[in-house]
């Protein structure tokens, strides 16, 4: 069946350097993503979205991509800091709520 | 402001025995949501409500789970005769109306459910 899922289980980088969160996605007919942050304990947190008409969208340190043609989502983080360490999901917007991909957890090391 | 508030924060009971998972979602948003994310997984749909509108309950994973939303606000998740299967966090989301066919969803912190 269709499903969004993740390239990468964990991450780990160092305080300072980019990370780059990878999503493959197969539902061709989606034309809404969203990465979600959450951290231990927590519920998601929006973090950034984008619609299919885009290729790019940038937020505060961060920026997602979309490639439509090979249906895969990436989210970068600029400068990763301690507080970046968390899981990190991609989902794909359905009409009754949204599809979720596993995650990826993301560690930032000092 | 007040975000999505969930109870109990941890639940855990027996096999066998109902449980039952309230949301108190933020005030004046129509939608509301239940997920279930089981240790190391993603978040699984379970249920969608929207305004007065018939639940979307196609995410269910069995007839032992069951929601209701009274007065178009707090909603109850129960899960009766209870599983091992059925330990998971349970996740509650609600987004507020809109004309667009996106609406960003918040999140409660969770139930976390341990089934013995």
């Amino acid at each position: 069946g269709e499903s969004v899922g993740l390239h990468l289980p964990t991450l780990s980088v160092q305080e300072g350097d980019n990370s780059i969160i990878n999503c493959a996605y197969s539902n061709s007919a989606s034309d809404y993503f969203i990465w979600y942050k959450q951290e231990s304990g927590k519920g998601p947190q929006f973090i950034i979205d984008i619609r299919s008409n885009m290729d790019k969208r940038q937020g505060q340190r961060v920026t997602v991509l979309l490639n439509k043609t090979v249906k895969h989502l990436s989210l970068q983080i600029a400068a990763t800091q301690p507080g970046d360490s968390a899981v990190y999901f991609c989902a794909e917007i359905e009409p009754w709520g949204m599809r979720f991909g596993a995650g990826t957890r993301l560690t930032v090391k000092p | 402001g007040a975000g999505v508030s969930q109870s109990p924060s941890n639940k855990v009971t027996e096999k066998g025995k109902d449980v039952e998972l309230r949301c108190d979602p933020i005030s004046g948003h129509t939608a509301l949501y239940w997920y279930r994310q089981s240790l190391g997984q993603g978040l699984e749909f379970l249920i969608y409500f929207q305004g007065n509108s018939a639940p979307d309950k196609s995410g269910l994973p069995s007839d032992r789970f069951s929601a209701e939303r009274t007065g178009g606000s707090v909603s109850t998740l129960t899960i009766q005769r209870t599983q091992q299967e059925d330990s998971a966090v349970y996740l509650c989301a609600s987004s507020p109306p809109t004309g667009i066919s996106y609406n960003e969803q918040f999140f409660g912190p969770g139930t976390r459910l341990t089934v013995l």
